[in-house]
């Protein structure tokens, strides 16, 4: 069955450096997102990627964030300089929009952790 | 502020029993509606979906939808051990139909006693 992959699995990063998730979504999937969930808090929205520009982002997706599609197949998020307040799981997230459903499937996640 | 309520738990049922899990939300737009499973330190498994007025069933799951309530509930049947986790749920509001985005409830936390 096909999935979501995203990487590296854990990164450790020092405040005020640059990292950049890497995934993969389903490959025939049009539709593509990233949340995070900081420990204990609830999965929140960041930003949604559709036909090769974003469609929406929320408060937290500032101009520190950015997103890309490099290739036919991965899917990025970029955090500039990073904060102590950005660390958090980072999902990944893809559907196919051919329902009304839009069932988005999750990736396994990118633990941040910024020193 | 779009908000999706849940009871935090921890709830607790002994195994066989029926769990049932509870969501409110505040959009009249959202479109559809989410459980999602989180194990600890893993990422929100869809197990299921509805998005009309009902019931829909899936095994020992079913889901139940009331739109005018604006209440979703989840109902899990003979309960084991390996369900204890939490459950998330999502509403979808879409976006010009492209795709939506998902609003998280905080997640309720099951625990299935052997």
């Amino acid at each position: 069955e096909p999935e979501v992959t995203q990487t590296p699995s854990h990164q450790v990063t020092q405040m005020g450096q640059e990292v950049i998730l890497r995934c993969v979504p389903i490959s025939n999937h049009l539709y593509f997102y990233w949340y995070r969930q900081i420990l204990g808090q609830k999965v929140e929205f960041l930003v949604s990627f559709y036909n090769n520009e974003i469609s929406e982002k929320s408060e937290i997706f500032d101009d520190q964030f950015s997103v890309e599609r490099p290739d036919g197949s991965n899917f990025t998020l970029k955090i500039r300089s990073t904060k102590l307040e950005d660390s958090a799981m980072y999902f990944c997230a893809s559907n196919s929009n051919r329902d009304i459903l839009y069932e988005q499937y999750f990736g396994p996640g990118t633990r941040l952790t910024v020193t | 502020q779009k908000e999706v309520e849940q009871n935090s738990g921890p709830l607790s049922v002994p195994e066989g029993a029926i769990a049932s899990l509870n969501c409110t939300y505040s959009d009249r737009g959202s479109q559809s509606f989410f459980w999602y499973r989180q194990y600890s330190g893993k990422s929100p498994e869809l197990i299921m979906s509805i998005y009309s007025n009902g019931d829909k069933e899936d095994g020992r799951f079913t889901a139940q939808l009331n739109k005018a309530s604006q209440y979703v509930s989840l109902l899990i049947r003979d309960s084991q051990p390996s369900d204890s986790a939490t459950y998330l749920c999502a509403v979808n509001l879409p976006l010009y139909n492209q795709g939506g985005k998902l609003i998280f409830g905080q997640g309720t936390e099951l625990s299935v006693k052997p």
